[in-house]
């Protein structure tokens, strides 16, 4: 099976830049998406495709894709951004989630 | 607008089966590239992809449950039901199906989520 890897958690200070790496085997050869996840809500697309944010996503929220790591990059981070976030890829047209990053904005 | 929601039962003992229903509105699942997903996640755990069903009838499962899971889809009545076979407590959390986009190969992506029914598997 195909894994996605991320670090338990992230700790940003306001106004800097959080930076969320997700790694797999060949990571750069698949489409990710990131999803943000508030305590006790549902997860919202903020990344598809690598780097493209849908309508009504801050433009401080970025993403890159290269070799085995994707990464989504928080910038000028609010304490609002504070959440868990996912990264996605689909592997033989099946889904597959990473392990999860909790954000903490102190 | 698009809207999804999930029902189903909250309590199901170990060994049953759980089904579950994604009823939908704002899109239908006739045109091209539009799929439902559902996706679980345990208390405290992180999220976990279970199946797809596109528009022409695909169907794609997670393959460490894929003996156990079906997806299929009422096209007329918007909904999309998932079913779980012989269940065990691990299964417990709670149940997100989402519309899911597809521009192309590997251009899928998930970009509307309900809010999800929680399932507590006990004997």
């Amino acid at each position: 099976s195909y894994d996605l890897t991320q670090p338990p958690s992230v700790s940003v200070s306001p106004g800097q830049t959080a930076s969320i790496p997700c790694s797999g085997d060949e990571l750069e050869k698949k489409y990710v998406c990131w999803y943000q996840q508030k305590a006790g809500q549902s997860p919202v697309l903020v990344i598809y495709q690598d780097k493209k944010r849908p309508s009504g996503i801050p433009e401080r929220f970025s993403g890159s894709n290269s070799g085995d790591t994707a990464t989504l990059i928080i910038s000028e981070t609010q304490a609002l951004d504070e959440a868990d976030y996912y990264c996605q890829a689909w592997d033989s047209s099946t889904g597959v989630f990473g392990t999860g990053t909790k954000v903490t904005v102190l | 607008q698009i809207t999804l929601r999930e029902s189903g039962p909250p309590l199901v003992n170990p060994t049953q089966t759980l089904t579950l229903t994604c009823s939908f509105s704002g899109f239908s699942l006739r045109p091209s590239g539009v799929g439902v997903a559902w996706i679980r996640q345990p208390p405290g755990k992180a999220l976990e992809w279970l199946a797809v069903i596109y528009w022409d009838d695909d169907k794609r499962y997670n393959p460490s449950l894929r003996n156990r899971l079906t997806i299929t889809k009422d096209t007329p009545k918007n909904q999309v039901v998932l079913t779980m076979i012989d269940v065990d407590p691990v299964d417990t959390g709670t149940y997100f199906c989402a519309h899911t986009a597809v521009w192309g190969v590997g251009m899928i992506y998930m970009d509307v989520w309900g809010k999800g029914t929680t399932v507590t598997v006990f004997s």
